[in-house]
């Protein structure tokens, strides 16, 4: 079946550093790939997405690019803030699905 | 705009007693309706999806059960809760058709609600 995989945390970063989480999948067919971020107390929302192979998602200088040769949708962002701390889950949706299957969530900590 | 909310925020219940958790969706017709759960320190399990009145499929055998019985209310409910239900339970919706017009199917979470039980 369908599944995500997401580096484990948390991440602690310093404020400026650049943040790499990875994320690889496994889907048949050609999935739709996204990030969404999950700050404390609240529900997730969506940060970014990709719905084909070589699209780059973008969004508050994160980026994601849907690399189906290693099926990896890994997130970046150049230089973190501490406003950045939150939960960040990985997810696709199979081609004609209705379900989102969800990674385990990678916790990000930035400090001052 | 479409907004969804999720009642009630936190709830505190003993084991054995009954659940009712609701979900409701505005400025939108027809959406998938979804339930998920978040245990602690762990990642979202898909519980149920709707994608239409009275339509509901089940991802996980539980004690939970789930009911559509308006276009835009989704409940969850348990006649019995376990020690095991304890998590944060998020509601989603997404919009019909989305594969039609080639795009992805993009989830809104409502807050969510914080179930104890004791």
């Amino acid at each position: 079946g369908n599944s995500v995989t997401q580096m484990e945390g948390p991440v602690t970063l310093s404020e400026e550093a650049f943040l790499t989480i990875n994320c690889t999948y496994t889907a048949t067919g050609y999935p739709s790939l996204f990030w969404y971020v999950q700050y404390p107390g609240e529900g997730l929302q969506l940060l970014l997405k990709a719905t084909k192979a070589d699209d780059k998602g973008s969004n508050k200088g994160f980026e994601a690019t849907y690399r189906k040769e290693t099926t990896s949708f890994h997130l970046e962002k150049g230089s973190v803030q501490v406003s950045d701390s939150a939960v960040y889950f990985c997810a696709l949706t199979s081609g004609g699905g209705f379900k989102t299957i969800f990674g385990a969530g990678t916790r990000l900590f930035v400090k001052a | 705009s479409q907004t969804i909310h999720q009642w009630p925020a936190t709830l505190v219940q003993p084991v054995g007693s009954p659940l009712s958790l609701e979900c409701t969706v505005e400025g939108t017709s027809n959406p998938n309706l979804y339930w998920y759960r978040q245990a602690a320190g762990r990642g979202l399990q898909l519980l149920f999806y709707s994608v239409g009145i009275g339509q509901i499929s089940s991802e996980v055998p539980q004690n939970l059960s789930a009911s559509r019985p308006q276009d835009r209310q989704f409940i969850l409910s348990s006649k019995k809760l376990l020690l095991s239900d304890s998590g944060f339970y998020l509601c989603a919706w997404s919009a019909t058709r989305v594969f039609i017009r080639g795009g992805a199917n993009v989830l809104t979470f409502g807050a969510g609600s914080r179930l104890t039980v004791l």
